[in-house]
């Protein structure tokens, strides 16, 4: 069974960071691209970064390019989320959720698998 | 205010059909990336629905299927019962704006 759990979340003053992680099992994780996806509560998702398989290469939203690094572990199946510079707008649910693809006129991709995600409030 | 637009909300009896529109653009649907849809409870993980417009997962009742038409998607759902109250996500991805979401539907069984 495909499982995903974040942690790592937590109360945080605006300008500090967090570090989140998502502990993969179920599967082998070094063959998937992985994302994060976000969702304030109350609101709807909003994605937020993605990796590929290798760690080689990475994409962002414009709204937290420069503040946040994604970065994965394939030794130990984790997956990870830097979070510096973190304002109260970054407040939300934080989900990993696994990419699978087919070959349509290019490759496509959607989520499969997703964590439950782990709660980052920035205050002061 | 998501690039992929939902109605925020719809309604039905149990029995009846529901539909749920997801409306993009020429950078996204429209530019031929697929749509995809997840369902998703309060507090629970997201749960795939339909992927590649409309392709079901092993598991995913018949009572749910997908549609897509120019810039356009819609979800469908034939025979709503209780537990098919939840909000519920279209998915693609645009040329500009890489992954995105629409922004949510929520579907109140009466």
């Amino acid at each position: 069974e495909v499982q995903l759990v974040e942690s790592g979340g937590g109360l945080v003053q605006p300008g500090g960071s967090l570090r989140l992680s998502c502990a993969a099992s179920g599967f082998t994780f070094s063959s998937y691209w992985m994302h994060w996806v976000r969702q304030v509560p109350g609101k709807g998702l909003v994605w937020v970064s993605r990796i590929n398989s290798d760690g080689s290469t990475t994409t962002y939203a414009d709204s937290v390019k420069g503040r946040f690094t994604i970065s994965r572990d394939n030794a130990k199946d984790t997956l990870y989320l830097q979070m510096n510079s973190l304002r109260a707008e970054d407040t939300a649910v934080y989900s990993c959720a696994r990419a699978s693809y087919y070959d349509s006129g290019g490759y496509q991709y959607y989520f499969d698998s997703w964590g439950q995600g782990t709660l980052v409030t920035v205050s002061s | 205010q998501s690039v992929l637009t939902q109605p925020p909300s719809v309604s039905g009896a149990p029995g009846q059909r529901v539909t749920i529109s997801c409306t993009g653009s020429n950078s996204n649907i429209g530019a031929g990336y697929d749509v995809h849809w997840y369902q998703h409870l309060p507090g629970t993980a997201p749960q795939l629905l339909i992927y590649g417009n409309i392709n079901r997962p092993s598991g995913v009742p018949d009572r749910f299927s997908g549609s897509k038409s120019g810039t356009s998607a819609s979800l469908a759902i034939t025979g709503l019962q209780a537990e098919d109250e939840a909000d519920y996500y279209c998915q693609s991805y645009d040329s500009k704006l890489s992954w995105m979401f629409g922004g949510g539907t929520k579907v109140t069984v009466l």
